[in-house]
């Protein structure tokens, strides 16, 4: 089993939908939680980060973690075009310079 | 503030070649990382730096990779012979390592093609 799974899509919707996008985790470890966006032929860029469970919002977008089910998500609303990209959840165990480790990615495209 | 500076951008080599691609970090940041994505696939870590010393470099096939970060600053990943299956992007990052996040900041990446 892999440390983290996340299901690659692709997910395709229409503009102005509510997007989920899921995370399952093995490692128990794990304390800290982000999602990271990619931009074709980009480098990944922080969207959110969580600490633990909880849910975190920033706008248009809302991170939640359930640590007692090992699974993570983030919601899109009133998604736009502009937001087509892979989106990249990943994990650490403690804070500042321990590795991430990163899911495969779901490719998202929003559809005018 | 300038970014994550990574060369070069593309490369198609032949198996068995080799091939080198080089990084500069945000200016200040002491932690400096390789990562290794294969199409369809999330990053995958290569080797950690803190300055000039590996921190981890567990999942780094050092039978034919290799990098080094001279002075604490640029790094360099080298691919000795290369192989199919090492076509992949290969993106740099680099941290500050401070803060709860010790965000990680990209470059864009070199996009490696063995033939």
């Amino acid at each position: 089993q892999k440390e983290v799974e996340q299901d690659p899509g692709p997910l395709s919707v229409p503009e102005g939908a509510i997007v989920s996008l899921n995370c399952t985790y093995s490692n128990s470890a794990f304390q800290y939680f982000m999602w990271y966006r990619q931009y074709s032929r980009k480098g990944p860029e922080l969207l959110m980060y969580t600490y633990s469970s909880g849910n975190k919002e920033d706008g248009r977008f809302t991170a939640q973690v359930d640590k007692s089910s090992k699974y993570i998500s983030l919601f899109i609303r009133d998604s736009q075009p502009s937001d087509s990209a892979t989106y990249l959840c990943a994990m650490r165990r403690n804070s500042g310079n321990t590795p991430l480790v990163f899911g495969k990615g779901t490719r998202l495209s929003v559809i005018a | 503030e300038a970014g994550v500076a990574q060369s070069p951008r593309y490369k198609i080599i032949e198996k068995r070649q080799s091939v080198a691609f080089w990084c500069n970090p945000i200016s200040g940041h002491a932690t400096l990382y390789w990562y290794q994505q294969i199409l369809g696939q999330g990053p995958k870590l290569l080797i950690q730096f803190q300055n000039n010393g590996v921190v981890d470099d567990s999942q780094l096939p050092k039978d034919r990779f290799s990098a080094e970060r001279l002075k604490g600053v640029d790094s360099t990943l080298k691919i000795q012979p290369a192989k199919l299956e090492d076509s992949a992007v290969y993106l740099c990052a680099s941290s500050s390592g401070t803060g709860v996040t010790g965000e990680l900041f990209f470059g864009e990446g070199s996009r490696l093609t063995v033939l």
